[in-house]
C-alpha cells in the first residue's frame, strides 16, 4: 500500500535553532514530492516540488532532500522563527493513480 | 486573484441535515479537487475534477457529491449529514490534470470546519 510516513509527529525547538523533519515513503513509482506548511486554521501552503532527479531544493530557510533510492526525504529549516510554527506536511505524487498521497504532519512549535 | 476561496468558514449540522459547502477560483485551473482533514490523518481526497463537466470518486467518496459546471466553481454536497463527517474540508485547484503527472503547484483554500451533532 502506498503510504507517506513523518516524523517526529511533534518537535518544539528554540528561536533561532535549525531542525530537520523527516518523511519516508512507499509510493513506487513516484513523479514527485512536495513539502506543505499549513498554519493554524489555514490551507496548506506549497514550500517546494522535487522529481524523483533531484536532491535538494531550497526555498529561503526551507531545504528539502530527497533519497530517491532510500525513499526517503527531509526538510531542514535554518534559524528557525517564530512564524516557522505550522504543521509541516510531506505529500508524494503517484506516477500510476496520478493521485497525491499525504503524510499525516509534523508539528513544529518555535518558542521564543 | 482572490485565489482559492471557500464558504462557509464554520458550520454546525444536526444529522441527517443536507448542505453544500462552495469552493471557487479564478486562475483558470482546470483540475480541483475536495480533501478531508482529520486529526493524526493525512488529508484525503474526497471527489475530484480534470474539467467543467468532469468528475471523479477519490478515496473516500461515500456521502459526498459534487458538479463542475464551470471551471470556476466546484461544490461539494453533503446528503445526509453524520457525525464521521465532522472534518476539515479544504478545496485545492493546479493547472495539472491527474494524468500529468506534472510538477504544478496545487493551490489550498482556507477551509470549512464542519460539525455534525
Amino acid at each position: 500500500k502506498n503510504q507517506v510516513e513523518q516524523s517526529p509527529q511533534s518537535l518544539i525547538i528554540l528561536e533561532g535553532k535549525n531542525c530537520t523533519l523527516q518523511c519516508n515513503y512507499t509510493v513506487s513509482p513516484f513523479s514527485n514530492l512536495r513539502w506543505y506548511k499549513q498554519d493554524t486554521g489555514r490551507g496548506p501552503v506549497s514550500l517546494t516540488i522535487m522529481t524523483f532527479s533531484e536532491n535538494t531544493k531550497s526555498n529561503g530557510r526551507y531545504t528539502a532532500t530527497l533519497d530517491a533510492d532510500t525513499k526517503q526525504s527531509s526538510l531542514h529549516i535554518t534559524a528557525s522563527q517564530l512564524s516557522d510554527s505550522a504543521s509541516y506536511i510531506c505529500v508524494v505524487l503517484s506516477s500510476n493513480t496520478g493521485k497525491l498521497i499525504f503524510g499525516q504532519g509534523t508539528t513544529l512549535q518555535v518558542k521564543p | 486573484n482572490a485565489g482559492v476561496t471557500q464558504t462557509p468558514k464554520f458550520q454546525v449540522l444536526k444529522t441527517g441535515q443536507s448542505m453544500t459547502l462552495q469552493c471557487a477560483q479564478d486562475m483558470n485551473h482546470e483540475y480541483m479537487s475536495w480533501y478531508r482533514q482529520d486529526p493524526g490523518m493525512g488529508l484525503r481526497l474526497i471527489h475530484y475534477s480534470v474539467g467543467a463537466g468532469i468528475t471523479d470518486q477519490g478515496e473516500v467518496p461515500n456521502g459526498y457529491n459534487v458538479s463542475r459546471s464551470t471551471t470556476e466553481d466546484f461544490p461539494l454536497r453533503l446528503l445526509s449529514a453524520a457525525p464521521s463527517q465532522t472534518s476539515v474540508y479544504f478545496c485545492a485547484s493546479s493547472y495539472e490534470s491527474r494524468t500529468s503527472g506534472g510538477s504544478y503547484e496545487q493551490y489550498f483554500g482556507p477551509g470549512t470546519r464542519l460539525t455534525v451533532t
